[in-house]
C-alpha cells in the first residue's frame, strides 16, 4: 500500500529564514506533486515532478525528487508572509491512472 | 473559463437524511474523482469514474455511491449520512493520466 508521509506536520518560521518541508513515500511512484492550500479553499498546483534529479522553482520555492531515497523537499528561501498556508505533496503510479495519494500536510505559518 | 464546479459549497444537515453534492467540469475530462479532506490525513479518494458509466471505489468508498450518468457531471451521494462523514470534499477531473489535475472549491459538509 502506498503511503506518504510529510514531516513536519507544523512549520513556524520567521520571516527571512530558510526552512525545508519533507516528503517520504513508501513505493516507486510515477509523479511527484506539490500543492498549497490557503484556508477555506481549493489546492493550488505548485509543482509536479517527474523524473529522478528533477528540480523547479518558482519565487522563493524550490522542489526536488529523490527517486531512490523516495524523498522530495519543499525548500522555502528567505520566508515571507505570504507563504503561510498549509502544504501538501502527492504522488500518483500511471498504473493505477490519475489517483493521488495525499501526504497530511503541513501548515506553515510565517511570522514578521 | 476551465473549471470545477461544486454545489452546494457548504451544507449543515442531520444523520440519515440523503443528500447529493454535485460535481461539474466544461473541459470534457474522462477521469473525475471524489476526495475527502481530514485534518492530519490530507486528502483521501472515495471513488473515482474512468469515463460515463464507469466507476469504482477509492480508499474510503463506505457510506458513498457515485454515478456518472453524462461526462460532464460526477455526482457523490451520501444516502444515510453520519458523523463520521463530516469533512471537507473536493472532486477532480482531468484527462486519462495527464499529470494535470483540476479541482474543485471544495463542499464542507457537517453531519449532526
Amino acid at each position: 500500500e502506498l503511503k506518504v508521509e510529510q514531516n513536519p506536520l507544523f512549520l513556524s518560521m520567521q520571516e527571512g529564514k530558510n526552512y525545508t518541508i519533507y516528503c517520504n513515500y513508501s513505493t516507486t511512484s510515477d509523479r511527484l506533486y506539490w500543492y498549497r492550500q490557503d484556508p477555506g479553499k481549493s489546492l493550488e498546483s505548485l509543482f509536479v515532478l517527474l523524473s529522478n534529479g528533477a528540480v523547479k522553482q518558482e519565487g522563493r520555492l524550490m522542489a526536488s525528487l529523490d527517486t531512490k531515497a523516495r524523498l522530495s523537499t519543499l525548500h522555502i528561501t528567505a520566508a515571507v508572509h505570504d507563504l503561510s498556508a498549509t502544504y501538501f505533496c502527492a504522488v500518483d503510479k500511471k498504473a493505477a491512472g490519475n489517483k493521488l495519494t495525499f501526504g497530511g500536510g503541513t501548515r506553515v505559518l510565517v511570522k514578521p | 473559463e476551465a473549471q470545477v464546479t461544486q454545489n452546494p459549497r457548504y451544507l449543515i444537515t442531520v444523520t440519515g437524511k440523503k443528500l447529493t453534492v454535485t460535481c461539474s467540469q466544461n473541459m470534457n475530462h474522462e477521469y473525475m474523482s471524489w476526495y475527502r479532506q481530514d485534518p492530519g490525513l490530507g486528502l483521501r479518494q472515495i471513488y473515482y469514474s474512468m469515463n460515463v458509466e464507469v466507476t469504482d471505489k477509492g480508499d474510503v468508498p463506505e457510506g458513498y455511491k457515485v454515478s456518472r450518468k453524462e461526462k460532464r457531471n460526477f455526482p457523490l451521494i451520501l444516502e444515510s449520512p453520519s458523523p463520521n462523514q463530516t469533512s471537507l470534499y473536493f472532486c477532480a477531473s482531468s484527462f486519462w493520466n495527464s499529470y494535470e489535475q483540476y479541482f474543485g472549491p471544495g463542499t464542507r459538509l457537517t453531519v449532526t
